[in-house]
């Protein structure tokens, strides 16, 4: 069975505070991504990274930055976390091909 | 970014009836997938499709590629109390490394 963990199931931070989001995966798998989901916007893609050391932006990147130092894991940072990034967040891993995505439990980020 | 167009956003059935939800979109995807969720939890792949008219079937859950390649749908058969939840359909363009873009979802609600 595949695996997709998250650091966290829930998460408060305060406004201005550096954010930290951990992804892990135990396929093996090339591709990794952030998205990001809300209510009536459904789920947004963050950033993806294709190989160790890569990144691309997707459709909501602003705000955010990625890290992907090791094959299995990939990090979401939010520099200053602001209110507006209230959000559930949704880590996936594919391999390069078939394309499905595997996602993990989703951590609920709570900016105050 | 692009959302599909999922319809219906809600459905009300009762235990036992068939659901059919659809995905339409005016670009073409090489990829459909789809997804259900739980509250609090990430989506779980149900079935991915590659194939323009590919008919696909888990279970009681049946899905298409439509021909146009611009359109899916899902069927449930016999619905079940552990079938509520959200469907997400779910289209790719690209080969490989490239992000989902999803539909808003179906929220499937069954009374007993």
């Amino acid at each position: 069975d595949v695996k997709v963990t998250q650091s966290s199931r829930y998460l408060v931070k305060r406004t201005g505070e550096k954010v930290f989001l951990e992804c892990v995966q135990d396929m093996d798998h090339e591709n990794m991504f952030w998205y990001r989901q809300d209510p009536g916007l459904g789920l947004r893609l963050i950033y993806f990274s294709y190989d160790v050391k890569m990144k691309e932006k997707g459709d909501i990147p602003e705000g955010y930055s990625v890290s992907r130092e090791k094959k299995e894991r990939f990090s979401l940072i939010l520099e200053s976390a602001s209110t507006n990034q209230t959000s559930m967040y949704l880590c996936a891993s594919s391999f390069v091909g078939p394309y499905e995505q595997y996602f993990g439990p989703g951590t609920r980020l709570t900016v105050t | 970014g692009q959302q599909l167009n999922q319809s219906p956003q809600s459905m009300f059935i009762q235990e036992g009836e068939d659901v059919s939800m659809n995905c339409t979109s005016s670009s073409i995807f090489n990829t459909w997938l789809w997804y259900k969720q739980d509250p609090g939890e990430g989506p779980v792949l149900l079935i991915a499709l590659y194939k323009a008219g590919e008919l696909t079937s888990n279970g009681r859950l049946t899905a298409q590629f439509g021909i146009t390649r611009k359109d899916s749908f899902l069927n449930i058969s016999a619905s079940i109390p552990s079938d509520v939840g959200i469907y997400f359909c779910a289209g790719q363009k690209g080969g490989g490394a490239d992000g989902l873009t999803f539909g808003k979802g179906t929220h499937l609600i069954i009374q007993p």
